[in-house]
């Protein structure tokens, strides 16, 4: 399978601290983005990685991709209680097929 | 501008019942996907339409489940002689272009989800 895997499952730290989240697959991508789902919701697009980058930033998330490791981080900095979600990789392999990880359960306690 | 919609956002069904789960993409969106989403795990991909070919059912977990995208916008999923194994959110996304493209923007819109529950 090319599913991405995030670790850790669940991470809870305090409002302010930064948060880091992992994510392997196994296969070639041509690209890799980073997911958020609040409790009971859609996922929401955060950010897109392509296979020729290695780092990324948006606002206060940085996403990091080690192809030659098959890896990926996303850390969020500076966190917020609003930050308390799902976070999934998604990796784009062939076939028009995505595939998603299991998620890593964030809580920011306030 | 609206997002994704899929309705019903619940549906309970008795065991054998067969259901239609309903998504409204972006307009003009080419891509739509179909994914299976359990509880505390992430979304499966089931099936996904480039316009209205249905390019990809491999997901797709039996001959039980149908999907179409007749008119190349809105889609339907359909899951015939329901099981308690189904019961699942199932969540739509579009994408103003095909996935393969790699292109900035490859990403997917995701509807809120049909939450499913098959007593």
């Amino acid at each position: 399978s090319q599913q991405g895997e995030e670790d850790p499952q669940a991470l809870s730290i305090q409002e302010g601290e930064n948060a880091t989240m992992n994510c392997s697959y196994k296969t070639s991508i041509n690209n890799l983005q980073w997911y958020r789902q609040n409790s009971g919701r859609g996922l929401v697009h955060l950010i897109l990685i392509r296979s020729n980058e290695r780092e990324k930033h948006s606002g206060r998330l940085r996403v990091t991709l080690d192809t030659s490791k098959k890896s990926s981080s996303l850390l969020i900095t500076a966190s917020r209680a609003a930050d308390t979600a799902s976070y999934f990789c998604a990796t784009e392999g062939n076939f028009n097929k995505f595939y998603f990880g299991s998620g890593t359960k964030l809580n920011v306690k306030p | 501008g609206a997002g994704v919609s899929q309705s019903p956002r619940y549906k309970v069904a008795k065991r054998g019942q067969d259901v239609a789960l309903r998504c409204d993409p972006i307009s003009g969106h080419v891509s739509l996907f179909w994914y299976q989403q359990a509880l505390g795990q992430g979304p499966e991909f089931l099936t996904y339409f480039q316009n209205e070919a249905q390019l990809d059912k491999s997901g797709l977990p039996s001959d039980r489940f149908f999907a179409e995208r007749p008119e190349g916008s809105v889609s339907t999923l359909k899951i015939q002689r329901t099981q308690q194994e189904d019961s699942a959110v199932y969540l739509c996304a579009s994408s103003p272009i095909p996935p393969s493209s790699g292109g900035v923007n490859a990403e997917q819109f995701f509807g809120p989800g049909t939450r499913l529950t098959v007593l």
